[in-house]
């Protein structure tokens, strides 16, 4: 298996833009889960999903931030807009039977 | 929620040395899994181990659920068995993991 995809792998933008995430979990894992690592907090769970259902978004930072699955392979985090504390690395995992497979991220920079 | 301390918080190893990082954890846990956070920042799973003890290759790990914590055994290290090692740990019956700040390990030549 190619393992958890995501793109791009490095973005850089401008505050105020949209940026748009995407993520394709490993075949057969009914589980996608979107994180956040900085230095100051750590690795963050932001939201997950259980057979394209959102589960708990409770730690998504604010309106800004929205997610969808519209379907078992494909995932989206949306900023909009972006702000320079956005900057981060963001990776998407997925899972069946409790283990998690993480992404190789996205490294975001908001300038 | 559950409470996830990792020890030490920075090792430093000349190649060839053994390790052991640990894992406290503050209530019971249905899941633990320990990572390895390489210098280019993937994170690559080491083990999946909610009890019990397994091995792969030079790296072994020994969960003791019912005294809440978790070891992780480095033998032989090598250069590339640098990065940050994190244990994630997941309670209850959600699918959240929680994850410690990690052991930042260096192993020098």
């Amino acid at each position: 298996d190619a393992g958890v995809i995501q793109s791009p792998r490095h973005e850089v933008t401008e505050m105020g833009q949209e940026v748009t995430l995407r993520c394709k979990p490993i075949s057969g894992h009914d589980y996608l889960f979107w994180y956040r690592q900085t230095m100051m907090r750590g690795l963050e769970l932001l939201i997950y999903f259980n057979n394209n259902v959102p589960i708990d978004d409770s730690g998504m930072p604010e309106d800004r931030f929205s997610a969808k699955m519209p379907n078992a392979s494909f995932s989206t985090l949306k900023i909009q807009p972006s702000e320079p504390r956005d900057s981060a690395v963001y990776f998407c995992a997925s899972s069946q039977n409790w283990e998690q497979f993480f992404g190789p991220g996205t490294r975001l920079t908001v300038l | 929620g559950i409470q996830v301390e990792q020890s030490p918080p920075d090792l430093i190893l000349q190649e060839g040395a053994n390790s052991t990082l640990r894992c406290n954890f503050s209530d019971s846990v249905n899941n633990l899994q320990w990572f390895h956070q390489n210098p280019w920042g993937q994170l690559i799973n080491l083990f999946y181990i909610p009890s019990g003890t397994k091995q792969n290759g030079r790296l072994s790990a020994t969960t003791v659920a019912t005294e809440r914590y978790s070891l992780l055994y480095i033998s032989s290290s090598q250069t590339t068995d640098s990065g940050v090692y994190f244990c994630a740990v997941r309670g209850g019956s959600n699918y959240k993991l929680t994850f410690g700040k990690g052991t930042l390990l260096t192993v020098n030549p």
